[in-house]
């Protein structure tokens, strides 16, 4: 079936570096979606994207969907201490369900 | 944002007994609502999707007898732990697609069940 891996799968870094988690789909996604959960918490929606080849930025916070909707990133700028939490990438293939990858866990050193 | 709420938060229980979990769209109505369970850092899995009005839709490996899904009205879905055992414990969360253009999931709050 579908699957969706996402590396790496822990990092840590002192607060001002940048951060990337990638993600890969075994299939073509019609989209992706990027959840952020906190320690303790539940995931949150951060954004979608849909098209082949998308760029979409928040503040510092920049996601990107391959040209073959089969991979996407997010990259974070200079990280702060708020940012920590888990970002998992969710790839949607049909059927009406989403498919999570492992989640990259972040932890800033201030 | 739409809000999902979910309850309870925290259960403890003995082995062998039942586990009711509710999820509730609280303004808006959501004819299909998803269960995940959660292993401490580890990923969502999901385990059934829930069809208002119809039968869940259980994905491979699944017990659809171990966890019943009763999605009743166009805002509650309920997951039913039966007979449950210290391998069921886990992070058990819910969630309902957005009824707007995107097709991004609001998520209940969670619930951590602990079996003894």
């Amino acid at each position: 079936g579908q699957q969706v891996m996402q590396i790496p799968q822990y990092q840590h870094v002192q607060e001002g570096e940048d951060f990337t988690t990638y993600c890969n789909s075994s299939t073509t996604l019609s989209n992706i979606q990027w959840y952020k959960q906190r320690p303790g918490g539940h995931p949150v929606f951060l954004i979608q994207l849909v098209k082949s080849g998308e760029v979409k930025k928040q503040k510092r916070l920049t996601f990107q969907f391959g040209e073959a909707k089969k991979n996407s990133s997010l990259h974070i700028t200079a990280t702060q201490t708020t940012d920590v939490g888990t970002y998992f990438c969710a790839g949607s293939g049909g059927y009406n369900k989403l498919i999570f990858g492992a989640g990259t866990r972040l932890a800033v050193h201030p | 944002g739409a809000v999902v709420s979910q309850h309870p938060s925290r259960v403890i229980c003995k082995s062998g007994t039942s586990v009711k979990i509710e999820c509730r769209s609280l303004d808006f109505q959501a004819t299909t609502m998803f269960w995940y369970r959660q292993f401490p850092k580890q990923s969502l899995m999901l385990m059934a999707t829930s069809n208002e009005g119809s039968k869940a839709t259980y994905e491979q490996g699944v017990e659809k007898d171990k966890f019943l899904i009763n999605h009743a009205s166009l805002t509650l879905s309920t997951l039913t732990v039966t007979s449950a055992h210290p391998e069921d414990s886990s992070f058990y969360i819910c969630s309902a697609r957005d009824p707007g253009p995107f097709e991004k999931l609001f998520f209940g709050s969670g619930t951590q069940l602990s079996v003894l």
